[in-house]
């Protein structure tokens, strides 16, 4: 198994440039997030998703879309980049959220520097 | 809501001596409480969790952490430092309406010296 899978590992915008950062699992798990971690603050929730079809927000949602049409992939769209979109950007995913099978598994980050 | 204190951002042991990372919560439920470690340029990885039951809870590469009520508090230790062990750990409390939903604290950076 990969695990979970993140693409691109470095990427450089302009400010107002669009991108998909992809996330994939390969693992069957429903659960799927995406957090960015800024220097000093952690890791923040973006956007959850149950399954497919079925996505929500979390904390920091704003400029950020979603959606699941697979249960393997979860793609994270920037539509419109800005400057506090810098940042370091997880991708995370777990069989359930029950205490038993609800361990995340995270990829390896997509580091994001907008100009 | 749920929020996650990690006192301290730097903390630097020598090899051996005992290892500790603080990290007090609040939250408005029973917690679930996690500790994970970050490796340089890797993701992050489950150290330790507690849901319910035994307050110590023991976790990976020699690491356990305490569930204190009381204190609102679950700190990370480990009795011996190795030089592996450098990293960013991260405590983290899920939300409620959500497992794994989680919110994190600032992260400790561990630096491990000879």
């Amino acid at each position: 198994n990969a695990g979970v899978t993140q693409t691109p590992k470095f990427q450089v915008l302009k400010t107002g440039q669009s991108m998909t950062l992809q996330c994939a699992q390969d693992m069957n798990h429903e659960y799927m997030s995406w957090y960015r971690q800024d220097p000093g603050m952690g890791l923040r929730l973006i956007h959850y998703s149950v399954g497919a079809g079925i996505t929500d927000q979390g904390e920091v949602p704003n400029g950020y879309n979603v959606s699941r049409s697979t249960t393997e992939d979860f793609p994270l769209r920037l539509l419109s980049a800005a400057p506090s979109q810098t940042s370091v950007y997880f991708c995370a995913s777990s069989y359930s959220d029950t205490p038993e099978f609800g361990e995340q598994y995270f990829g390896p980050g997509t580091r994001l520097t907008v100009t | 809501a749920q929020s996650v204190t990690q006192l301290g951002s730097h903390v630097s042991v020598s090899e051996g001596a005992l290892v500790l990372l603080r990290c007090n919560y609040s939250s408005s439920v029973p917690p679930y409480l996690f500790w994970y470690v970050q490796y340089p340029n890797q993701g992050l990885q489950l150290l330790l969790k507690y849901t319910t039951g035994a307050t110590l809870v023991k976790g990976i590469n020699g690491f356990e952490a305490e569930f204190k009520k009381s204190e609102t508090s679950f700190h990370l230790t480990k009795p011996s430092a190795h030089m592996s062990d450098a990293a960013e750990y991260f405590c983290a409390v899920s939300r409620s309406g959500g497992y794994n939903k989680l919110i994190f604290g600032a992260g400790t950076r561990l630096a491990v010296h000879p």
